[in-house]
């Protein structure tokens, strides 16, 4: 199957600072989205994202399909951006297939 | 209004007993998604469901079973209960390969 790697693992900022998150996957993908698990467990749609760049306040992001990679940036850390941030994919080919979900990055953002 | 509605929220339960988690979408969807999230946060995609087919995960033991009594819901029964079944489950819908839209999650604790 896919596999989907996300890095880093954990990262830890001030608040204020800008980061950037990276997440490669293994083969050609019609759905790519990001979901930001907050704290209450809740996953966050953030993008919808096969290819291409959007935008959406302090958040943006960018995936590289012919490259098999998307990248989140966050800007301007706030401690309400702490928790887990997950890229998932699913596989060219459809169906009713589910996503594929990378391991995530545990972000904390300190005041 | 809700998109993605799960009942209950916790379920707190025996081993060895029977249990059901309900799902609904107001989204007009045609395919539905359960996920279970383990201690280590890792999402794994269980069944995926719509009027055509059902994609069941080589993995899920065949303790666990969806049931689908129309386009809008797909509620998932567990039997026999084991420790190991302790997690988050997440119902999700989309239309296709559109994004896909996922409940707050249910909590299942197997004492």
């Amino acid at each position: 199957g896919i596999q989907v790697e996300q890095s880093p693992p954990d990262l830890i900022l001030q608040e204020g600072a800008n980061s950037t998150l990276r997440c490669n996957f293994s083969d050609s993908v019609n759905n790519l989205q990001w979901f930001h698990q907050n704290p209450w467990g809740q996953l966050i749609n953030l993008f919808y994202i096969p290819s291409g760049t959007k935008q959406n306040g302090r958040l943006s992001a960018t995936t590289v399909a012919t490259e098999r990679y998307s990248l989140l940036y966050i800007s301007s850390s706030q401690t309400t951006d702490s928790g887990v941030y997950f890229c998932a994919v699913r596989i060219s080919g459809g169906g009713a297939d589910g996503l594929t979900f990378g391991k995530g990055t545990h972000l904390i953002i300190q005041p | 209004d809700t998109a993605v509605s799960q009942t209950p929220k916790y379920l707190v339960t025996q081993m060895g007993n029977d249990k059901s988690i309900k799902c609904e979408q107001n989204l007009g969807h045609d395919t539905m998604y359960w996920y279970k999230q383990d201690s280590k946060k890792f999402l794994k995609i269980m069944f995926s469901y719509n009027n055509k087919e059902l994609i069941i995960n080589e993995t899920v033991p065949n303790r666990f079973s969806p049931k689908s009594p129309d386009k809008a819901h797909l509620n998932l029964h567990i039997n026999s209960l084991e420790l190991g079944d302790s997690a988050v489950y997440f119902c999700a819908s989309s239309r296709g390969s559109q994004p896909q839209h996922f409940g707050d999650g249910t909590r299942l604790s197997i004492l």
